[in-house]
């Protein structure tokens, strides 16, 4: 069964300070990963994809087969990042992604 | 890119009753899925709409509850049947256009079955 673990539900740091969003992943093949984003009171929408290796709005994030790990981080936080990010592997083969229970940041002043 | 709308925003229902959503795509998209967001927590896959055939409902989801039709390439709707409090949640349309595999969300609808 394919499955997606984000362990922090609640995640707060301090502006200025490190941030790093994790996601591990059970899946069978090679799944594409990306990071959603959910801001207050906007949709859903994408942060970042895997296979693109880019860095959005400072954000990074590394796939780690070998650990099955997809984690999102940020070196220096802003208070604007402050909303609820959802890892989600695609299964290419079924056509389907699977989110994880998502991690709410919150970036103090 | 893909930017959709979906109808109604919100809505309060009393159990029993059944309400359509719709959801409008400004491209023609081969893939649309309906997405179940409780309060809280993460998005639970209810079904994918393909045009021209049935939708692929996921376990422990079945039609009879949230029939979902797919006109053309650009509609969906989804009907969520004979509710209860338990229905009670936000539901969202998604599409996947296909150039990079990226979805894009609708701004959900937040269903209150009283």
């Amino acid at each position: 069964a394919q499955r997606v673990t984000q362990p922090e539900k609640l995640l707060s740091v301090f502006k200025g300070a490190p941030v790093e969003l994790k996601c591990n992943y059970s899946y069978s093949g090679s799944p594409e990963l990306f990071w959603y984003v959910q801001y207050s009171r906007q949709r859903l929408q994408l942060l970042l994809r895997h296979i693109s290796r880019e860095s959005i709005k400072g954000f990074t994030a590394d796939l780690n087969k070998g650990e099955t790990s997809f984690h999102l981080k940020k070196p220096f936080a802003q208070e604007e990042d402050s909303a609820m990010y959802y890892c989600a592997p695609l299964n290419t083969n079924a056509g389907k992604s699977t989110f994880g229970d998502g991690t709410t940041l919150t970036v103090k002043p | 890119s893909a930017v959709i709308s979906q109808k109604p925003s919100r809505d309060i229902c009393q159990r029993g009753t059944s309400l359509t959503i719709q959801c409008q795509v400004d491209s023609q998209v081969t893939m649309m899925f309906w997405y179940r967001q409780q309060p809280g927590q993460s998005l639970t896959l209810i079904a994918t709409a393909n045009q021209g055939s049935e939708a692929t409902y996921e376990s422990g989801f079945v039609i009879d509850k949230f029939p979902i039709s797919r006109p053309n390439l650009t509609f969906s709707t989804l009907t969520v049947s004979n509710m209860s409090p338990e229905d009670s949640s936000i539901y969202l349309c998604s599409v996947r256009p296909g150039t990079y595999n990226e979805q894009f969300f609708g701004p959900g609808t937040r269903l209150t079955v009283l």
